[in-house]
């Protein structure tokens, strides 16, 4: 299917352990970004990508990892869950840079539950 | 520190009356505002947007006024419909930086 597919859509694990969400998108946009979304903070930005191998922080990206080896996969990770890290997370794509003229397109979420 | 604010949480809209979905913000390099709009179990979904050259965007029931004076830009649904309900995240950008997003706005809209 065409389209920003994410995997699992909803996740419980307990604290410590280590999980991984997936993002794959169809397009080959070169942006591609990790949000999470919590009650009162809106959408705040992990981490991103301008193309494969490169990566950068976002606004709150302590605890997680991500890496691209190939441009349709940015896969996220968790190395060690904490409750703090209970939220919905959303990847998104974009074609043309950062800036807000290039409208992205979101995945549907992956809800994670750390108990 | 919020750079873009949502003050309302949520508003409640008879069908067939506007609604009004409000943004503030606080850095003044902000160029390019968006609204996105997303329903449960779903990820948001570009609606509407302006550059800060123009003052209003119009786009069928949607129209944006940005007001770069007051630092405010909203978001204008009319006629409102019980589909329209749903959480409106407004965001914006400065030249190339990345989008910075709200905290959202619930809108119910009952008949």
């Amino acid at each position: 299917d065409a389209g920003i597919t994410q995997s699992p859509r909803y996740k419980i694990t307990e604290t410590g352990r280590q999980v991984t969400l997936m993002c794959h998108q169809t397009w080959s946009h070169s942006y591609m970004f990790w949000y999470r979304q919590d009650l009162g903070h809106g959408l705040r930005l992990i981490y991103y990508s301008a193309a494969a191998d490169i990566t950068d922080k976002g606004e709150v990206p302590d605890g997680y990892v991500v890496s691209r080896s190939k441009t349709e996969n940015f896969p996220l990770t968790l190395e060690s869950a904490t409750r703090s890290q209970t939220s919905v997370y959303f990847c998104a794509s974009g074609s043309g840079g950062y800036s807000g003229a290039n409208v992205l397109t979101f995945g549907a979420g992956s809800r994670l539950t750390v108990l | 520190d919020q750079q873009v604010k949502q003050n309302s949480p949520s508003l409640s809209v008879q069908e067939g009356r506007i609604s009004i979905l409000n943004c503030d913000y606080t850095n003044s390099m902000f160029d390019y505002f968006l609204w996105y709009k997303k329903y449960p179990a779903e990820g948001p979904t570009f609606l509407i947007s302006i550059s800060s050259i123009k003052d209003k965007n119009e786009d069928g029931r949607f129209t944006v006024f940005l007001n770069k004076s007051a630092k405010h830009l909203s978001l204008h649904i009319v006629p409102s419909q019980p589909g329209d309900s749903a959480v409106y995240f407004c965001a914006a950008s400065a030249g190339t930086d990345k989008l910075i997003f709200g905290t959202g706005t619930r809108l119910q809209v009952f008949p």
